[in-house]
């Protein structure tokens, strides 16, 4: 079965530093993966997503992932954080035929951005 | 302009009753999921439809009921079989399982 693991469950890094945060998924083929932010109170927004090709990926707002299959990794990144950036960020794998149409959530990484 | 909407925002009940949360999406998506969030939780699915007039349980099922007679659809019944009914729900559509999914933004039902 897939599985998604987002070891970090709450960061805080100061606002102009650089940010990863990690992703692991377990998948029985090549994987769609995901990276979505929710602000408080608030649904969730796609930032960027992978489906084949260049592992490296761009989003919205800056962020970048890398595709690592052999490290089973999906990180995301940003240079630069800004304060706005705080939030809570879900990794996710999309549904295989193992899975019965159900896609998969990390439990999510919040963020904390220092002034 | 495509989307997805719940409504209302905010929800009060009283103990007892059967509530039923909105799900509308303009998106053409063929997939659309339930989701429960709790405080400091990640997400727990209740329910999800990948075509029409046909619906699966989902992690957390128990105490819920959906129904998706529309695409556009997919109305959440909180029943009072639920034992911990206040909570933040997420509805979310995709156009196959397999895809991103895009959310509404929500509803905050409470139960007294």
């Amino acid at each position: 079965a897939q599985s998604v693991t987002q070891p970090d469950i709450h960061i805080t890094v100061s606002e102009g530093a650089s940010l990863e945060l990690r992703c692991n998924y377990s998948y029985g083929a090549t994987p769609y993966l995901f990276w979505y932010v929710q602000s408080p109170g608030q649904g969730l927004q796609l930032l960027l997503k992978y489906f084949s090709g260049d592992t490296l990926v761009q989003g919205i707002k800056g962020f970048e992932a890398e595709f690592k299959r052999s490290q089973s990794s999906f990180n995301l990144r940003k240079p630069s954080v800004h304060w706005s950036d705080a939030a809570e960020y879900f990794c996710a794998v999309g549904a295989d035929n193992t899975n019965a149409g159900k896609s998969t959530f990390g439990d999510g990484t919040t963020l904390t951005v220092k002034p | 302009d495509g989307g997805i909407t719940q409504s209302p925002k905010y929800l009060f009940r009283k103990e007892g009753q059967n509530v039923t949360l909105s799900c509308e999406q303009n998106l053409n998506h063929d997939a659309m999921y339930w989701y429960r969030q709790d405080p400091g939780q990640g997400l727990r699915l209740i329910y999800y439809s990948q075509i029409v007039n046909d619906f699966q349980k989902g992690d957390i099922a128990e105490g819920y009921s959906v129904s998706r007679e529309k695409k556009e659809s997919f109305p959440l019944t909180v029943t009072s079989a639920q034992k911990n009914p206040t909570a933040f729900y997420l509805c979310a559509s995709s156009k196959d399982s397999s895809l991103e999914q895009y959310f509404g933004p929500g509803t905050r039902l409470t139960v007294t």
